[in-house]
């Protein structure tokens, strides 16, 4: 059990809909990572937050965007959703300084 | 760019056989190397890692070395269980960088 959680566990879109998917970090962890991972691949980099400030960005369009809270909980929105955003959206979350990366369950997204 | 090979699935294996699954590495500078593990419907679990070159990580019985000369970070069980069955995804991290690159993941299957 690595203490973080998002929400919803599951999700139906249609295109052109907007979503927002939650992450609850690990208890201490500052810093929170999105990744997307599409069905039979591994994991893509979206963006990361440390301190509620982005702190990089990932191959992903400006309507991918984020916000992270003063209690480092985090949001990942997505404007203008298309069929290609069908996917599972993983939150990782880290302490400062370190380099591991402990992840949610995830939420499975489905754009129709 | 830095980027995570690892060797095609599905591998499938009797109860109590040995594992070795593939992954070599290109980044420049010293990354710090990770094997996660996802099992169906959940998300990612750190299952080792290594931080420098000739660490070796290990974990419920799994182990991998960091291998520098050869870039590589194979991940090898010397008895697998039916609950193994999984996709395991290597991946690294730069120093002082902020995103997990992954492999494309390897299905194993064990079969009682």
């Amino acid at each position: 059990e690595t203490g973080v959680t998002q929400s919803p566990t599951h999700l139906i879109k249609t295109r052109g809909q907007q979503v927002t998917l939650r992450c609850s970090s690990q208890s201490g962890h500052n810093t929170v990572s999105w990744y997307q991972q599409a069905l039979g691949q591994g994991p893509q980099f979206i963006f990361q937050y440390y301190r509620e400030e982005e702190n990089g960005r990932g191959n992903f369009p400006p309507r991918f965007s984020g916000l992270q809270f003063p209690n480092y909980s985090s949001e990942l929105n997505v404007n203008a959703l298309e069929l290609d955003d069908s996917a599972l959206y993983l939150c990782a979350s880290s302490p400062g300084g370190t380099d591991t990366q402990y992840f949610g369950p995830g939420t499975r997204l489905t754009v129709l | 760019g830095d980027s995570v090979t690892q060797m095609e699935g599905p591998v499938t294996l009797s109860e109590e056989a040995f594992l070795t699954i593939n992954c070599t590495y290109t980044a420049t500078g010293y990354p710090s190397l990770f094997w996660y593990v996802q099992y169906p419907g959940e998300g990612l679990q750190l299952l080792l890692k290594a931080t420098k070159a000739d660490d070796k990580g290990s974990n419920k019985g799994f182990e991998a070395t960091y291998r520098k000369e050869t870039t590589s970070f194979h991940l090898e069980k010397g008895s697998v269980q039916v609950s193994d069955s999984a996709v395991y995804f290597c991946a690294l991290i730069k120093a002082a960088g902020n995103k997990l690159t992954f492999g494309g993941g390897t299905r194993v299957l064990v079969k009682p």
